[in-house]
């Protein structure tokens, strides 16, 4: 089964802590993406790698890190910085390029629900 | 910067409705328009748009596309429970997607 997961489902976190949030997929997608969002509010991206061992940042970068050592995997570390981690995390990938001059659809892992206690 | 609005935040209807639900943007390099259903979890994927005037069709779901007023419609015909959701409407520009921040669909018995 092709697919996106993401790890853990849930995840707790002390302040002051860092935490590793698992993305990985075995639909051998070049571009990967973080994303987080709020209560009632849609998806804001963090942080996103259309090849390996490179990584841009979105549009609320700060706080948070992340690596591209493998095609197939890319975490997020939530670091004790970002002052309101608690939200839903939401990993994707996509194809990039391509014959389509259309944007190709980007799929979702399940999320982690992160919550700082 | 790129801006996607979403219209109504939210919505209550009874199931056999219809509702149309809106999706204005403003954005470089517009490419296509997605629409999501997200229930509980990840988003599922529902149509894409890249053309104006063409209507995408999915069983009760229907979606167009008006790229020279800059919005999108999605329509849902004779409303189902399973239908409450919230709907995400995002843009892509470039390599990216710019998200709306959604409409809630509550359909009720």
């Amino acid at each position: 089964d092709g697919g996106i997961t993401q790890s853990p489902k849930y995840l707790f976190r002390k302040e002051g802590q860092n935490v590793t949030l698992s993305c990985e997929q075995n639909l051998n997608h070049d571009a990967m993406y973080w994303y987080r969002q709020d209560p009632g509010q849609g998806l804001r991206l963090i942080y996103y790698s259309q090849i390996v061992n490179d990584f841009q940042k979105g549009d609320i970068a700060e706080g948070y890190s992340v690596s591209r050592e493998k095609k197939e995997s890319f975490p997020l570390t939530v670091t004790s910085a970002q002052k309101n981690p608690t939200a839903f995390y939401l990993c994707a990938s996509t194809i990039t390029g391509g014959t389509s001059s259309s944007y190709n659809e980007q799929f979702f892992g399940p999320g982690t629900r992160l919550t700082v206690l | 910067e790129d801006k996607v609005v979403q219209s109504p935040l939210s919505l209550v209807v009874h199931e056999g409705d219809t509702v149309t639900l809106n999706c204005s943007y403003e954005v470089t390099n517009f490419r296509s328009l997605l629409w999501y259903k997200q229930e509980k979890k990840a988003p599922t994927f529902l149509f894409m748009l890249t053309s104006s005037g063409i209507e995408k069709k999915s069983g009760r779901l229907s979606s167009i596309l008006d790229k020279k007023e800059l919005f999108s419609i999605l329509n849902i015909t004779a409303t189902q429970t399973g239908d409450s959701a919230v709907y995400l409407c995002a843009v892509g520009s470039g390599n990216m997607l710019t998200f709306g921040g959604g409409t809630r669909l509550m359909v009720k018995p």
